[in-house]
């Protein structure tokens, strides 16, 4: 079975903060696929980044970061600099590697940016 | 152009009644899915179609039909609407294992109000 946990329900900062979202996740599969989305006002499912459990490497993308680690089974996300446009429910989710495709997401955390 | 296009947008209706969401991805994806998104923002996967063929029934009510007509397509079709089903259905399409990057596109959500 498969598992994402992100205990954070809400979290609300002031601009101009850095924030970091927690997801811990469980899985036997030995290859697996992290991935986070955003979830804004509008209610679409905004795709932010994928990562394989091969790949240990720490991303960046302008303002965005995600710190993987295999060892605590974590895949955090990290906003630096937030603006209030960040205000939105972010999403992590996990997809093993067996026959059944889908994404098992976690509960989501409320990010409330505010002027 | 919409990769995966869900309708209709906004489905209000009364309890008892027969209704359909409908889902087309132009993508070429092979995989189709169903997610439920609850009041508290959970997202739950419901059933996943591979060419055609279901491949993950969770445990859904069997008011709920999923139909496959072809692989573009992934039509949701529920029976005697109770106030419980009120939620947002998102469908999503993926492909193989070996992935583009992206890997799932998310429609823009049905939002659906029972009566």
């Amino acid at each position: 079975a498969q598992k994402v946990t992100q205990a954070q329900t809400e979290i609300s900062v002031v601009e101009k903060e850095d924030v970091t979202l927690d997801c811990v996740y469980e899985t036997r599969d030995t290859t697996y696929y992290l991935f986070w989305y955003k979830q804004p006002p509008s209610g679409e499912l905004v795709f932010l980044i994928r990562r394989n459990s091969f790949d240990e490497q720490n991303e960046i993308s302008g303002r965005y970061s995600w710190n993987f680690q295999k060892s605590t089974s974590s895949f955090n996300f990290t906003i630096t600099a937030s603006q209030v446009v960040d205000s939105a429910v972010y999403f992590c989710a996990l997809r093993g590697s067996g026959s059944a495709r889908q994404l098992t997401f976690g509960s989501g955390t409320q990010l409330t940016v505010l002027p | 152009d919409t990769a995966v296009s869900q309708t209709p947008k906004y489905l209000v209706t009364q309890m008892g009644n027969d209704k359909s969401i409908k889902c087309e991805q132009n993508l070429g994806h092979d995989t189709m899915y169903w997610y439920k998104q609850d009041s508290k923002k959970f997202l739950k996967i419901m059933f996943s179609y591979n060419n055609k063929e279901l491949i993950i029934n969770e445990t859904v009510p069997n008011r709920f039909s999923p139909k496959s007509p072809d692989k573009a397509h992934l039509n949701l079709h529920i029976n005697s609407l109770e106030l419980g089903d009120s939620a947002v259905y998102f469908c999503a399409s993926s492909q193989k294992p070996r992935d583009i990057p992206y890997g799932y596109t998310f429609g823009s959500g049905t939002r659906l109000t029972v009566v």
